[in-house]
């Protein structure tokens, strides 16, 4: 099966702090995905990565960046994190597109990060 | 620009009778994926259901069926025979070249 993992499942920080979620995923897919999940607004893109070392802006991108040094690897940075952070994010990934790709997408089990 | 519209924020059906979430969509493009998930409280989101756009037969999956009407650009999910089991958050996407989320619907089954 499919494993897509995120370190941790609730985080506390306080604002201005660095934040960093990570994700690994164990099928050697190539594109990784961070969502942002909030009441009555469903998932959101924050970046999204179709290879190693790669990174592209989803629709939410400001205060965050992401760094994708290894394959099954991918992190989210909140480099100074503000209440308005506090959410829950989700990792996933999938195959890349034309390389058998259902375009199904595998998730964590999601971050629940609050900042006071 | 694509978008993903799930109208029902919230439904509640008895146990075993069957209940259909609605999804409507914007594309101008012909092929694509659509798809339907499912997040039960407090765990991972896991796939319910695909239908592939140039696919005219409607999608099953055991117990959860779609009607997909292209012209209308509508994507509905039929659940039979609820069980308590199907409590959860469903989310209605739709994909070309990247992957568009509905806000969900939240499903409660009571006993």
């Amino acid at each position: 099966d499919v494993k897509v993992t995120q370190s941790s499942r609730y985080l506390v920080k306080r604002t201005g702090e660095k934040v960093f979620l990570e994700c690994v995923q164990d099928m050697d897919h190539e594109n990784m995905f961070w969502y942002r999940q909030d009441p009555g607004l469903g998932l959101r893109l924050i970046y999204f990565s179709y290879d190693v070392k790669m990174k592209e802006k989803g629709d939410i991108p400001e205060g965050y960046s992401v760094s994708r040094e290894k394959k099954e690897r991918f992190s989210l940075i909140l480099e100074s994190a503000s209440t308005n952070q506090t959410s829950m994010y989700l990792c996933a990934s999938s195959l890349k597109v034309g390389g058998g790709d259902t375009g199904e997408l595998f998730f964590g089990e999601g971050s629940r990060l609050t900042v006071l | 620009a694509q978008t993903v519209t799930q109208s029902q924020p919230e439904m509640s059906v008895q146990e075993a009778e069957t209940v259909t979430l609605s999804c409507t969509y914007d594309t101008s493009e012909s092929n694509y994926y659509l798809f339907w998930y499912k997040q039960p409280p407090s765990r991972q989101m896991i796939l319910v259901i695909r239908q592939e756009a140039y696919k005219q037969q409607n999608a099953t999956e055991n117990r959860f069926s779609v009607n997909f009407q292209k012209a209308a650009k509508s994507f509905s999910l039929k659940i039979s025979d609820s069980q308590l089991g199907d409590t959860a958050m469903y989310f209605c996407a739709f994909r070309d070249d990247k992957i568009i989320f509905g806000k969900g619907t939240r499903l409660h089954i009571l006993p």
